[in-house]
C-alpha cells in the first residue's frame, strides 16, 4: 500500500515566523512531488512542484526533497494569516496520492 | 489560459434525478481527473482520462459515468445516486508526462 503521512495538526505559528510543513512517502519509485494549498470549501491550489533532490525556492515558499529519507517539506517563510489553511502533500509514480492534508494556523 | 473550469458550482438532486458535471481546460493538457472529495478528507481519484481515452477507473460504482468528448471537455454523468455521494467533486488536469495537476473549483454536490 503506497502511502504518503503528514501530521494533520493544526500548526500553530506566529505571524512572521516560518511554518515548516513535513510529508513522507512509501513509494521509493516516486518521482513528483506536490504541494497543494487548500482553503476551507475551497479547491486545492498548486503552490510548489519538486522533482529532484534539495530545495526549490518560489517567493516566500521552499520545497525540500530528500528522496534517501523519503522525506519532502515546505517552509513558508514570514507567515502571514492568508496562509492559514490545509496544505496536502502530494506523491506521484504512476498516479498521485495525497496524504492527509496539515492544518495550518497563523496567529496574528 | 491557466484555468479549469467546472459547472455547476453547487448541485442539489433527488436519488432519482440524472445530473452531469461539466469540466473544461484548455491548458493543452491531455490528462484529465475526477476526484471526490468529502470534508477534512484528501481528494479521492475518482477517474482518469489521457489522450481523451480512460485510463484509470478506481472501482467507481457505476451510478457515477465519465465521459471525455474532446481533448478540452470532461463530463461525469450522475445517475441513482446515494445521500452518502454528496460531496466536493473535483476536476484536474495535467500534462500526460507528469502530474502536475491544476485543478478547478469543484461542483458542491449534495444528494437527498
Amino acid at each position: 500500500q503506497k502511502e504518503v503521512e503528514q501530521n494533520s495538526g493544526p500548526l500553530s505559528v506566529p505571524e512572521g515566523a516560518i511554518a515548516s510543513l513535513n510529508c513522507t512517502y512509501s513509494d521509493r519509485g516516486s518521482q513528483s512531488f506536490f504541494w497543494y494549498r487548500q482553503y476551507s470549501g475551497k479547491s486545492p491550489e498548486l503552490i510548489m512542484s519538486i522533482y529532484s533532490n534539495g530545495d526549490k525556492e518560489d517567493g516566500r515558499f521552499t520545497a525540500q526533497l530528500n528522496k534517501a529519507s523519503q522525506y519532502v517539506s515546505l517552509l513558508i517563510r514570514d507567515s502571514q494569516p492568508s496562509d492559514s489553511a490545509t496544505y496536502l502533500c502530494a506523491v506521484s509514480h504512476d498516479k498521485i496520492i495525497f496524504g492527509k492534508g496539515t492544518r495550518l494556523h497563523i496567529l496574528p | 489560459d491557466t484555468e479549469v473550469t467546472q459547472t455547476p458550482k453547487h448541485l442539489v438532486m433527488g436519488m432519482t434525478n440524472k445530473k452531469s458535471l461539466k469540466c473544461e481546460q484548455h491548458m493543452g493538457h491531455r490528462a484529465m481527473y475526477w476526484y471526490k472529495q468529502k470534508a477534512k478528507k484528501p481528494p479521492e481519484l475518482m477517474f482518469v482520462y489521457s489522450y481523451e481515452k480512460l485510463s484509470i477507473n478506481e472501482s467507481v460504482p457505476s451510478r457515477f459515468s465519465p465521459e471525455c468528448p474532446n481533448s478540452s471537455l470532461l463530463n461525469l454523468h450522475l445517475h441513482a445516486l446515494q445521500p452518502e455521494d454528496s460531496a466536493l467533486y473535483l476536476c484536474a488536469s495535467s500534462q500526460v508526462a507528469n502530474n502536475e495537476q491544476f485543478f478547478g473549483p469543484g461542483t458542491r454536490l449534495t444528494v437527498l
